[in-house]
């Protein structure tokens, strides 16, 4: 178990310029989590994956983000046009049971995202 | 909707002296509860969770907490307060799709 790992640990942009973030998750974890974090807050739900299949997106998540696993194992998630509002720190978490009522999510240390 | 709260965004305790902090939960069916903590410059960390069975739930780091389904509560303890223990704690509840709904969190400091 190496843990969730997250890619950069930070990120500083300009407006308007698009970022990728990715996340390993743990080896043989197939769900697969994105939150988002502002300070004084809790993480935000984004989206989740089962292996490669995404099962879900948050009705509050803009279209100018989009998330892949292509391949069930590492996730990338995409943020075009970036905003000052995006700025934040994103959480990248893996679970290993399909939707078991005890799973546990790994989280990772996060992306934190600066937009100048 | 599934969705917790956690009432207060601070709580201070001096070390040695038990800790409490809160969480209210809101939810369709049987709520499936966890804490989850946070220190500066890391990922949140499980601590413990509740599904079914006994009310007082048994984590890491000697935390315990307490389902009280009559006030729909979760609160977190722990007996003796230490310092290292000062980080961001988040209380959550799994929705019927399987992710995590997260609490505001509350900053817990303990104080020599």
């Amino acid at each position: 178990d190496t843990g969730v790992s997250q890619n950069p640990r930070h990120k500083i942009t300009k407006r308007g310029q698009n970022v990728t973030f990715r996340c390993d998750p743990i080896s043989e974890h197939n769900r697969l989590y994105w939150y988002r974090q502002t300070l004084g807050q809790g993480p935000e739900f984004l989206t989740y994956f089962q292996n490669e299949a995404q099962l879900e997106k948050s009705r509050l998540l803009s279209d100018r983000f989009s998330a892949e696993r292509p391949k069930g194992s590492f996730s990338t998630l995409e943020i075009q046009r970036t905003e000052q509002g995006d700025s934040a720190m994103y959480l990248c978490a893996s679970s290993s049971n399909s939707g078991a009522t005890n799973e546990k999510l790994f989280f990772g240390s996060g992306t934190q995202l600066s937009v100048l | 909707a599934q969705s917790v709260a956690q009432p207060e965004d601070q709580v201070n305790v001096a070390e040695g002296n038990p800790l409490t902090v809160k969480c209210t939960y809101s939810v369709s069916g049987n709520p499936y509860l966890f804490w989850y903590v946070q220190y500066p410059n890391r990922g949140l960390q499980f601590l413990l969770k509740y599904i079914t069975g006994d009310n007082l739930v048994k984590g890491s780091y000697g935390f315990e907490a307490e389902f009280n389904k009559s006030q729909t509560s979760f609160h977190l303890k722990k007996p003796s307060a230490l310092v290292s223990d000062s980080a961001l704690y988040f209380c959550a509840v799994r929705d019927l799709g399987g992710k995590l709904i997260f609490g505001q969190g509350t900053e817990l400091s303990v104080k020599p």
